[in-house]
C-alpha cells in the first residue's frame, strides 16, 4: 500500500518563501506530483519528480530524494493567490498511471 | 478544448435515489478516473479505466458502479444513495503514460449531498 504524511496547515508571509514537505511510502514508486487546489476548485498541476533532485519552474520549485522517501514543494516571493491546499501524490507501478493522494498542507499568506 | 467536463455541479439527493455523474472529456485520453474528496482529507480513487470497454475498482469503489462504452466518456453511477456518500466528485483523465506516469487533467467537480 501506499502511505503519504504531509504538515495540515501552514501559514507564511507575503513576499516570503515556504517549504511544504511530503514524506511517503509505497510499493512501486513510479513518480511523486505536486497539485494545488484553491477552496472549491479542482486540482491543478503544479510540479512532477521522477528522479531524484531538483526541479525549478518559476517561483515554484520541488524537490525529490527516493531512498529517503522525502520530496518538498518551495514556494518563493509569496503572493496572496498562493493561499490554497497543496496535495502532494504518489504515482505507483501496476496500471493505469493511478495516483495515491495526501491529505494536502492548506498555506495561508498573510500580509 | 474544453478539457475534462462534469455534470451536474451540485446535487442533492435522499437517501436511497440512484443518480448518474456524467464525465467527458476531448482530449483522447485512454485513462479516466474517478475520485471523491471529503472535507479535510485526500482524493480517494473510486473507479478508473484505461481504455473503453476496461474499468476496474479503485481504494473505495464499494456503493458505485462505472462504464466506459466510449473513449471520451466515464459515467459514474450511484445505485442507491446514502449519507456516506456526501462528498465532492472529481473526474480526471490522462493520456497514456511514458516512464514515470503522466499527469491527471480534472474537471471542476460535483458537490453531492444525501439527505
Amino acid at each position: 500500500g501506499q502511505n503519504i504524511d504531509q504538515p495540515t496547515e501552514m501559514t507564511a508571509t507575503e513576499g516570503a518563501i515556504v517549504q511544504i514537505n511530503c514524506t511517503y511510502q509505497t510499493s512501486g514508486f513510479n513518480g511523486l506530483f505536486w497539485y494545488q487546489q484553491h477552496a472549491g476548485e479542482a486540482p491543478t498541476f503544479l510540479s512532477y519528480n521522477v528522479l531524484d533532485g531538483l526541479e525549478e519552474k518559476g517561483r515554484f520549485s520541488s524537490f525529490l530524494s527516493r531512498s529517503k522517501g522525502y520530496s518538498y514543494l518551495l514556494l518563493k516571493e509569496l503572493q496572496m493567490k498562493d493561499s490554497a491546499s497543496y496535495l502532494c501524490a504518489i504515482g505507483f507501478t501496476g496500471g493505469g498511471n493511478k495516483l495515491t493522494f495526501g491529505t494536502g498542507t492548506q498555506l495561508k499568506v498573510e500580509l | 478544448n474544453a478539457g475534462v467536463t462534469q455534470t451536474p455541479k451540485f446535487r442533492i439527493l435522499k437517501i436511497g435515489q440512484s443518480m448518474t455523474l456524467q464525465c467527458t472529456q476531448d482530449m483522447n485520453h485512454n485513462y479516466m478516473y474517478w475520485y471523491r474528496q471529503d472535507p479535510g482529507m485526500g482524493l480517494k480513487l473510486i473507479y478508473y479505466s484505461v481504455g473503453a470497454g476496461i474499468t476496474d475498482k479503485g481504494e473505495v469503489p464499494n456503493g458505485y458502479n462505472v462504464s466506459r462504452s466510449t473513449t471520451e466518456d466515464f459515467p459514474l453511477r450511484l445505485e442507491l444513495a446514502a449519507p456516506s456518500q456526501t462528498s465532492v466528485y472529481f473526474c480526471a483523465s490522462s493520456p497514456q503514460g511514458r516512464r514515470g506516469g503522466s499527469k491527471l487533467f480534472f474537471g471542476s467537480g460535483t458537490q453531492l449531498s444525501v439527505l
